[in-house]
């Protein structure tokens, strides 16, 4: 499959923080989508990006698809202690989807 | 609630023994996959279903059968385990514009 590289490989913030991470490939996708994936359980949807450009937002996470098709971000305002899990980036070029390896998240009251 | 269910939740297996991971989905989705899940490697296509009646390999299609049994059911098969087969395996759904999967909670499988 396609190449998806995430960044960061994990981060410790503090409640409050604001929480940036990216994905990048070295192809181009037509869609670019956001899960979280908490302990135990399967990846769960959070943003759908379906344009080159377009920002969308979900309560406090925003997520942008890039202009060259080839990378997008997700921030995550405000964090909170639930926000804790792991965060995957995918990119859908043919049939199925592509993901990235994932961004760990730990937030400490 | 609607949703994709797999079964088992664990399983440990000894190498060389054969086991079907089960699938089955409530949402009326044509299009069925299976993932697995390793440490620091993301999630990885296994096989897929665009259609009851169709499957196409993954990226690691090596080791597996799946069977689309019907609209609802999509089976993978692990015909002769081996260790390096310890993983999580995650069955998902999709609609025809497979905008976003729906994915079941997983099945934790450990090969001895």
């Amino acid at each position: 499959g396609q190449q998806l590289n995430q960044s960061p490989q994990s981060m410790f913030i503090q409640e409050g923080e604001d929480v940036s991470m990216n994905c990048t490939s070295s192809s181009i996708f037509n869609t670019w989508l956001w899960y979280k994936q908490d302990p135990g359980e399967g990846p769960v949807l959070l943003i759908a990006l379906y344009k080159a450009g377009e920002l969308t937002s979900n309560g406090r996470l925003t997520a942008q698809f890039g202009i060259t098709r080839k990378d997008s971000f997700l921030n995550i305002s405000a964090s909170i202690p639930s926000d804790v899990g792991i965060y995957f980036c995918a990119g859908q070029a043919g049939y199925a989807l592509n993901f990235g390896k994932g961004t760990s998240l730990l937030v400490t009251p | 609630n609607a949703g994709v269910t797999q079964t088992p939740k664990f399983q440990v297996l000894k190498t060389g023994q054969s086991m079907t991971l089960q699938c089955a989905q409530d949402m009326n989705h044509n299009s069925m996959y299976w993932y697995r899940q390793d440490p620091g490697m993301g999630l990885r296509l296994i096989y897929y279903s665009a259609s009851e009646g169709t499957t196409d390999k993954g990226e690691v299609p090596n080791g597996y059968n799946v069977s689309r049994l019907n609209k609802r059911e999509f089976s993978l098969r692990l015909e002769s385990a081996a260790p390096s087969q310890t993983s999580v395996y995650f069955c998902a759904s999709s609609d025809d514009n497979n905008y976003g999967y729906t994915f079941g909670s997983g099945t934790r499988l450990t090969v001895v």
